[in-house]
């Protein structure tokens, strides 16, 4: 079955570490999108790719990397200077102006 | 300003009765596309339904309707004979198309509203 998955499904982080979280899709999807929910905020954009090799910053980059060297995969680094990563994350993707597919999610904890 | 705007943060309906859910957006382009995502507790994004900015006749999928009033930019989520796990949190959301060829693709969210049923 084609999907998206993201893992780990849960994630602890200490003070000053860097941690990334898996998103990989099978749908042959070019674009692909991270996003970040905390309680009452919806969801904004971390960042975003269109095609391989390339990205672009949504509105919250800051603390953040990623990578895209294969159309499957789009890593998403938070480092330490994230100041507050707590927070709920979703992988997504889709092609052109269709509606986006989502992952599972990933939620992350600073303890 | 706000892309997405939903004024409701919590709705309740009882089971079997019909309930909308309001969203209004923001955007000069004249080409966009709005669509509407439930999350259930366990966190998933579950995708309902999708209206395009030039499409004539509103969007429907089974029990879900969207109730699209261009010229007052709403794109109100209508669910009828509401079911107890239709319990979850709406997110409506944009897709500005900045002409059909397109490739931006970033989707906008509002802030949700969280629908209970009750029995």
């Amino acid at each position: 079955d084609g999907g998206i998955t993201q893992s780990p499904k849960y994630l602890f982080r200490k003070e000053g570490q860097n941690v990334t979280l898996s998103c990989e899709q099978n749908l042959n999807h070019d674009a692909m999108y991270w996003y970040r929910q905390d309680p009452g905020q919806g969801l904004r954009l971390i960042y975003y790719s269109q095609i391989v090799n390339d990205f672009q910053k949504g509105d919250i980059a800051e603390g953040y990397s990623v990578s895209r060297e294969k159309k499957e995969s789009f890593p998403l680094t938070v480092t330490s200077a994230q100041k507050n990563p707590t927070a709920f994350y979703l992988c997504a993707s889709s092609i052109a102006r269709r509606e986006a597919f989502f992952g599972q999610g990933t939620r992350l904890t600073v303890v | 300003a706000q892309k997405i705007t939903q004024t409701q943060p919590g709705m309740f309906v009882q089971e079997k009765e019909a309930v909308t859910l309001d969203c209004t957006y923001d955007t000069s382009d004249p080409s966009y596309g709005l669509f509407w995502y439930k999350q259930p507790s366990s966190g998933e994004m579950i995708f309902l339904i999708y209206q395009g900015s030039y499409d004539q006749q509103n969007a429907t999928e089974g029990r879900y309707s969207l109730n699209f009033q261009k010229a007052r930019k709403s794109a109100n989520l209508v669910i009828s004979a509401s079911q107890l796990g239709d319990s979850a949190m709406y997110f409506c959301a944009m897709r500005e198309g900045r002409g059909r060829g397109s490739t931006l693709g970033r989707l906008y969210f509002g802030r949700g509203t969280q629908l209970t049923v009750w029995p």
